[in-house]
């Protein structure tokens, strides 16, 4: 398996723009996460997703963000409008809940937004 | 995991020295605990997990060692190589939670 794919892996966007990151997680997986990283915050849960169905969202910072899973190999996490400080490496991680939580990440998103 | 501030702390080590790096978690139903290491550009990877019914469990070159009476987790890297410099994160996971917590991370420097 390729893994947890994301893309793109850099996207550069101007305040005001739309942001759509896209995640395809490890086929069988039924769990799906999305985390942001930044040095003041850390590691932060924006969203999880069992079976395609958002279960907690309550990391999610305010209406401007929204996410999906449309089915159990895509999911979109969109930001619009964009601000300065949604600036941030996006991961997508899944997991397989039958066997245990260990989380399995793709390679991020760097988003600048200016 | 627990939050430790602005900066990462930093563990300095010359290659071949064994690394100890601390973590504390603060619920004590927590019952899954995961180490996890990310090298610069990419995704967080496992490295070795363990479950609250274990104090120990060893991987290559790897041992995570669980302490629940005071919350303490530690990941120790037998003869430390300069490809394990890289910033590790526990996380743990409270009993039927699918969702773990991650703490801030420590950035492990391995001097050639």
């Amino acid at each position: 398996d390729a893994g947890v794919i994301q893309s793109p892996r850099h996207e550069v966007t101007e305040m005001g723009q739309e942001v759509t990151l896209r995640c395809k997680p490890i086929s069988g997986h039924n769990s799906l996460f999305w985390y942001r990283q930044t040095m003041m915050r850390g590691l932060e849960l924006l969203i999880y997703f069992n079976n395609n169905v958002p279960i907690d969202d309550s990391g999610m910072p305010e209406d401007r963000f929204s996410a999906k899973m449309p089915n159990a190999s895509f999911s979109t996490l969109k930001i619009q409008p964009s601000e300065p400080r949604d600036s941030a490496v996006y991961f997508c991680a899944s997991s397989d809940g039958q066997v245990d939580e260990k989380l399995f990440f793709g390679s991020g998103t760097q988003l600048s937004v200016l | 995991g627990e939050s430790v501030g602005l900066h990462l702390p930093t563990l300095s080590v010359q290659e071949g020295d064994n690394s100890i790096i601390n973590c504390a978690y603060s619920n004590s139903a927590s019952d899954y605990f995961i180490w996890y290491k990310q090298e610069s550009g990419k995704g967080p990877q496992f490295i070795i997990d363990i479950r609250s019914n274990m104090d120990k469990r060893q991987g290559q070159r790897v041992t995570v060692l669980l302490n629940k009476t005071v919350k303490h987790l530690s990941l120790q890297i037998a003869a430390t190589q300069p490809g394990d410099s890289a910033v590790y994160f526990c996380a743990d996971i409270i009993g039927g939670s699918y969702i773990p917590t991650f703490g801030r991370g420590t950035s492990l420097i391995v001097h050639p």
